[in-house]
């Protein structure tokens, strides 16, 4: 299973956009790139995927490098609401999905 | 109208115990898994279950036995609870295939004392 790599921890200001990357190098071709986030205790939430091209759905934003070996997610306009742990996920054709320790985005006022 | 519902939120119990955790899904998704996530925070899959047929089992002592009555229904027994036991369980379910995003419940805090 291809492993993610993603800085601890991130600060973004109120109404700005957050980018969060991940390192993916390891993944193959039919591989999907996945985010989730998890607020405090609760479920982990979808947000988007891909596999080669961009995505975008009303959440964020997807950027994939033509060689796939990394990505960056796109909150357009990070909210307060949006401070959360956002994992980066590559997702194996065995189905699992693997998460790793995740970014921590705090959204500042 | 929640997704994946689960229940109970909260268990405590002790040692020794034998508990079930109940996971209910009314998305019509036809797989469904069980994540551990430890008090370090870290998320791992446990089992999932496709069609009521077991397709993934992690390395979880046998403790743990997951049961699907249907499509919509996977549950968590655990006999002889240990203190390691402790973690928040969460239930989730998708449509099979690696392209189709997972749903997750809102977890049930179990502690063991």
């Amino acid at each position: 299973d291809a492993k993610t790599t993603q800085p601890p921890s991130m600060d973004c200001a109120e109404g700005r956009a957050a980018n969060l990357p991940c390192n993916h190098s390891t993944i193959s071709g039919n591989e999907y790139v996945y985010w989730y986030r998890q607020i405090h205790s609760q479920g982990p939430q979808y947000i988007i995927h891909g596999l080669k091209n961009n995505e975008t759905n009303e959440m964020a934003s997807l950027i994939i490098t033509e060689d796939r070996k990394s990505s960056t997610l796109i909150l357009p306009h990070a909210t307060l609401r949006d401070t959360a742990v956002y994992y980066c996920i590559v997702r194996s054709l065995t189905g699992k999905l693997i998460f790793g320790q995740g970014t921590t985005l705090q959204v500042k006022p | 109208d929640t997704a994946v519902s689960q229940t109970p939120k909260y268990l405590v119990t002790q040692m020794g115990n034998d508990k079930s955790i109940k996971c209910e899904q009314n998305l019509g998704h036809d797989t469904m898994y069980w994540y551990k996530q430890d008090s370090k925070k870290f998320l791992k899959i446990m089992f999932s279950y496709n069609n009521k047929e077991l397709i993934i089992n992690e390395t979880v002592p046998n403790r743990f036995s997951p049961k699907s009555p249907d499509k919509a229904h996977l549950n968590l027994h655990i006999n002889s609870l240990e203190l390691g036991d402790s973690a928040v369980y969460f239930c989730a379910s998708s449509q099979g295939g690696i392209e189709f995003e997972q749903y997750f419940g809102p977890g049930t805090r179990l502690t063991v004392t």
